[in-house]
This record gives structure tokens, sequence and C-alpha cells, in this order.
């Protein structure tokens, strides 16, 4: 069984400043995961995937994770804030299904608040 | 258009009402899959479909019955739903390959509330 744990429900920082959103992950064997970004009353979207490639994984708008197996996480990072990055972020953890796609574990998501 | 659509965008329904959720990709996707969003739960995948076949029932209760005529076209049928399935319907596409990890593309959900 996969699963995933985002251990901040929400999240409040200064715009410019770091953003961090943690996640750590279980799985019996080596995973896929992926970051997604909900903004309100707008779909999913995928920010970034860690697919067994490199561990140091970039992403859209700036952001990045970091896969680190022997502390099963792959915390979100920004360097720097902006207001438009105010929004729901899912850690969702992947198994590939024998009948073709993917099955996706979500996390229960960090909401970001922006603050000027 | 292009991406991922989903209609109604809301809709509000009795319980003993009959009402469908419509999905439609304009990706040329294979694979599409129906997930729940609940308040305070985490998402959750209900149904996928691959070349219209269904691959996967992640044990959904049968008061919703999924319909998939072809890859670009994903229905749900609704009846005699109750209050707790009020949530917010998404659903998703991807490629459908086997054995890769995909991208799957979102569309905007529908709000269901039932009275």
């Amino acid at each position: 069984a996969q699963s995933v744990t985002q251990l901040d429900s929400h999240v409040s920082v200064s715009e410019g400043t770091p953003v961090l959103l943690r996640c750590n992950y279980s799985s019996s064997y080596s995973p896929s995961l992926f970051w997604y970004v909900q903004h309100p009353n707008k779909g999913l979207q995928l920010l970034l995937k860690y697919t067994s490639a490199a561990t140091l994984v970039k992403g859209i708008n700036g952001f990045e994770a970091e896969f680190k197996k022997s502390e099963t996480s792959f915390h979100l990072t920004k360097p720097s804030a902006h207001m438009s990055d105010a929004a729901e972020y899912f850690c969702v953890v992947t198994r590939i299904l024998t009948g073709g796609g993917n099955k996706l574990t979500f996390g229960t998501g960090t909401q970001l608040k922006v603050e000027l | 258009e292009t991406g991922v659509t989903q209609t109604p965008r809301h809709l509000v329904m009795g319980m003993t009402n009959k009402k469908s959720l419509k999905c439609e990709q304009h990706l040329g996707h294979n694979a599409m899959y129906w997930y729940k969003q609940s308040a305070k739960k985490p998402l959750e995948l209900m149904f996928v479909y691959n070349f219209k076949e269904q691959t996967e029932n992640n044990s959904v209760p049968s008061r919703f019955s999924p319909e998939c005529p072809n890859s670009s076209h994903l229905f749900l049928h609704l009846h005699t739903l109750q209050p707790e399935d009020s949530a917010l319907y998404l659903c998703a596409s991807s490629s459908g390959g086997v054995g890769s990890q995909e991208t799957q593309y979102f569309g905007p959900g529908t709000r269901l509330l039932v009275l």
C-alpha cells in the first residue's frame, strides 16, 4: 500500500520569503511522486513529478522538490513566494495500473497563504 | 476548446432525482478518470476507463454509474444519492499508456449538493 502525509494543513508566508511545504511518503517499493496545485474554482494542475530519475526535480513557476529516500520525504520549495502562489497544494504518490493509466493517491492538502 | 471540460459546473439535486455529470477531453487521450473531493477528506479515485473499458472501480456505491461511450467523453450518472455524496467531482484524462507514470490533466469539477 502507498500513502502520503502532508505535515501542515495550512502554511502562511510573506511575499518574497521562501516556501516549504512538507510531504512524507510510505511505499513498499520505489515510488513516483507528484505535486499538484489547485487554485479556487480551477482544476488541479501538475507542478512537478519525480519518476526515479534526478532526485531534485524542477517544476513550473519556480517550484522544486527533492526526493530523499533516507527520510521518505518529497518536500516542495520555492525561494520567493508570490501572491499568485496562494492555493492548495497536494502531494501525490502514483501507481501504474495494469490496465493502463495510473492511480493517484492524494495527501490531505496544504493551504498556502501569501501575505503582503 | 482545449483541455478537460466538465458540465454542469454546479448541481443541486434531491435524493430521488436522477442526473448526469459530463466530462469531455480535447487532448487526444485514451484514459479517463472520475475523482471525488469531499471537505476534509483526501481526493479519492472512483473509476478509471482506458480505451472505453472500465479498468478500475474503487468500491464505489452503485448509485454512481459511469459511462464512457468513446475516449473523449465520460459520464457519471447519479441516482438516489445521499447528502454525504455532496462533493466536488473531478474528471481527469491521461494518455493511457501501459507502464508509464503519466500526467493526469484535470477539469474544473462539478460542485454537487444533495438535499
